[in-house]
């Protein structure tokens, strides 16, 4: 069955502070993998898109890699701000047209000062 | 452009009432979806809609129809609401249903669902 697990489930650190999420997935085949933020009482908003050749991508203070081998992900957040507070979503596609994305629970990130 | 957006934004209903949530989007995309999002589980698809005038069933169709009789507009009905259907619906847009790296969706503000 085509799973997204992440970890920690939750995660408090303080403001200024460096952290990273985990994201281990079965999908097969699979074409890319995404990281969402989602900020509370928000929709969903894409941070990087990683087709299963690219090994890291970043988007400012935000960098994701991915193992294709292991079938694992890490998205890496440097000098946190208050702003980062926010469910952080793994997202799978499998390589089949029209397949339904697969989401993974989230992890919530609080950032306190 | 305002992107996806959702109406409403907050509804209470009770058990076996009836209503339609409202998606729109102005980025001239094909694709559009409905999901809900429950607490401690991931965004399930509800339904979607490839282009204008087709749709199809996703993960959690039951209780469920929905109707893209324009290309900008897709809309979601629950003819007979029950309690399991409380839920958060976030409808999303994409230039196509396949899930290449560039066909990325978009997500609107999400409307809070509350059946009694």
């Amino acid at each position: 069955k085509n799973q997204v697990e992440q970890s920690p489930q939750s995660l408090i650190i303080l403001e200024g502070k460096n952290c990273t999420l985990q994201c281990n997935y079965t999908v097969s085949p699979f074409s890319n993998l995404r990281w969402y933020k989602q900020d509370t009482g928000r929709g969903p908003v894409s941070l990087t898109i990683m087709t299963f050749s690219e090994n890291t991508k970043s988007n400012g203070r935000y960098t994701a890699t991915l193992d294709a081998d292991t079938k694992q992900s890490s998205l890496h957040i440097t000098a946190s701000q208050l702003s980062d507070s926010a469910s952080y979503i793994c997202v799978v596609s499998p390589n089949q047209a029209g397949t339904a994305l697969i989401f993974g629970k989230g992890t919530t990130l609080s950032v306190s000062s | 452009n305002a992107g996806v957006t959702q109406t409403p934004k907050f509804q209470v209903l009770k058990t076996g009432q009836s209503m339609t949530l409202q998606c729109a989007q102005d980025m001239n995309h094909n694709s559009m979806y409905w999901y809900r999002q429950d607490p401690g589980m991931g965004l399930r698809l509800i339904y979607y809609s490839a282009s204008e005038g087709t749709t199809d069933k996703g993960e959690v169709p039951d209780g469920y129809n929905v109707s893209r009789l324009k290309k900008q507009n897709f809309l979601l009905g629950l003819e007979s609401a029950a309690p399991s259907q409380t839920s958060v619906y976030f409808c999303a847009s994409s230039s196509s249903i396949a899930g290449g790296t560039g066909n990325e969706q978009f997500f609107g503000p999400g409307t809070r669902l509350t059946v009694l």
